[in-house]
């Protein structure tokens, strides 16, 4: 059973255009993690949101961690053609454990 | 240094071969992983040590062996493997019990068996 769903699965859009990830659980998790991912790499960490409800924003990259701590959001303002790849969230059930449950992805092409 | 270093970064084997991956860190994170990602799919775990000793290990087949010789090093022993082994091999690492806050993933090894 997968935890954490992501939508949509894959996403191709053109350079300036805004678009929305959503990761969505029927579990509660203390923390929710966003990676990106590109070709041959590993996934990079771009921001970690503990608190329902909190915002993050790194530069036109928002995210939301929801008020019941179930659910998240990654919006992207004017993406750029730097902004392909996979984007993953993924997960921690509780504050002490080392293992993360990671988000089915999301695959997102922008095309200049 | 707040890296993880993998190696090989490619790797070619024949299905009776041993390789050996290797995974560094000198971030002083005691808790390290190995991931295997297949195409267009996310990481799954494989392997968790922490303060080097194996903590969590996701029913993987015994063709694969992990050691810790220390705090910062993380090998992955190959042996007997399957073509359907072929994959990005990922080492992360975090600080122990601080999952929660993320991890610093290396760039990972292609592996291709064959």
């Amino acid at each position: 059973t997968q935890l954490l769903e992501q939508s949509p699965q894959f996403l191709s859009i053109q350079e300036g255009e805004n678009l929305t990830v959503y990761c969505n659980s029927s579990s509660v998790f203390s923390s929710l993690q966003w990676y990106r991912q590109e070709p041959g790499e590993g996934p990079v960490l771009l921001v970690t949101v503990v608190t329902g409800g909190e915002v993050k924003k790194l530069k036109r990259l928002t995210f939301q961690f929801g008020d019941a701590r179930k659910d998240s959001s990654l919006h992207i303002t004017a993406a750029q053609p730097g902004d392909t790849g996979l984007y993953l969230c993924a997960g921690s059930r509780s504050y002490n454990t080392d293992k993360l449950i990671f988000g089915t992805g999301t695959r997102l092409q922008v095309f200049p | 240094d707040t890296e993880v270093t993998q190696t090989p970064k490619h790797l070619v084997m024949g299905m009776t071969n041993k390789k050996s991956l290797k995974c560094e860190q000198h971030m002083g994170h005691r808790a390290m992983y190995w991931y295997k990602q297949k195409a267009k799919k996310p990481p799954e775990l494989m392997f968790v040590y922490s303060y080097e000793k194996l903590s969590i290990n996701e029913s993987v087949p015994s063709r694969f062996s992990p050691e810790c010789p220390n705090s910062s090093l993380l090998n992955l022993h190959l042996h007997a493997l399957q073509p359907e082994d072929s994959a990005l091999y990922l080492c992360a690492s975090s600080q122990t019990g601080l999952g929660y806050y993320g991890y610093t993933f290396g760039s990972g090894t292609r592996l291709t068996v064959v």
